[in-house]
């Protein structure tokens, strides 16, 4: 299968700091990104959707200004969480697909927000 | 994109064949059924997906039935490293969003 990677795998900031997670499929052109976030002891829960060159389209309830979603190149986009607070910790994971396809996904980032 | 219902958990001997069910009742004629499966604290693994054809690779085989309202999971030899949450999810063709349920826990124990 198709090999996404995450940058970095755990992360430990300061309330009100920003963080970037990058998220790069490695074997393939990702024509489109998803972002997710799993809390503890729950499924995954889609954020966002994102293809290359466009705007990311945030799912309901998502803040689109909090979560900044950058996809710039077929292989890379990022997730900038900004002025982080306590209950923005979480698991965030991404996939990557090419056109209507699979989606593969990366080993995903633990945000620990103190 | 059609409901899936999964048991929350499951156990299986080493060894043996784990039979993972899924119920996807209200599934339309252009909607697959993909599978994936979650090790603790790890991004969600592919494993296999299918329209109406049973489908088989080296990982798992996926049966699903004629008026494909259910699927099966199969893991033929199931390995302690085989723990994790399986999610069947169904999947429009005109979408690649994937909306993940509960899933079912798989524990294989020796």
């Amino acid at each position: 299968g198709a090999v996404v990677s995450q940058h970095p795998s755990r992360v430990i900031c300061k309330s009100g700091t920003s963080v970037k997670i990058e998220c790069r499929s490695l074997d393939f052109q990702a024509t489109t990104m998803f972002w997710y976030r799993q809390f503890p002891k729950q499924s995954l829960m889609l954020m966002a959707t994102s293809n290359e060159g466009s705007k990311a389209t945030y799912e309901q309830g998502v803040e689109k200004d909090k979560f900044l979603i950058n996809h710039a190149s077929l292989t890379l986009s990022t997730l900038t969480v900004t002025s982080a607070h306590p209950e923005d910790s979480s698991f965030y994971i991404c996939s990557a697909s090419r056109l209507v396809d699979t989606q593969y996904f990366g080993p995903g980032t633990r945000l620990t927000v103190l | 994109d059609a409901k899936t219902t999964q048991p929350p958990s499951m156990d299986c001997a080493e060894g043996r064949a784990a039979n993972l069910p899924c119920n996807h009742s209200t599934i339309s004629g252009n909607e697959y059924v993909y599978w994936y499966r979650q090790i603790h604290s790890q991004g969600p693994q592919y494993i296999i997906h299918g329209l109406k054809n049973n489908e088989t690779n080296e990982m798992a085989s996926l049966i699903i039935t004629e008026d494909r309202k259910s699927s099966t999971l199969i893991l033929p030899h199931a390995t302690l490293r085989d723990t994790a949450v399986y999610y069947c999810i169904v999947r429009g063709d005109r979408t690649d969003k994937l909306i993940f349920g509960t899933g079912t826990r798989l524990q294989v124990f020796p």
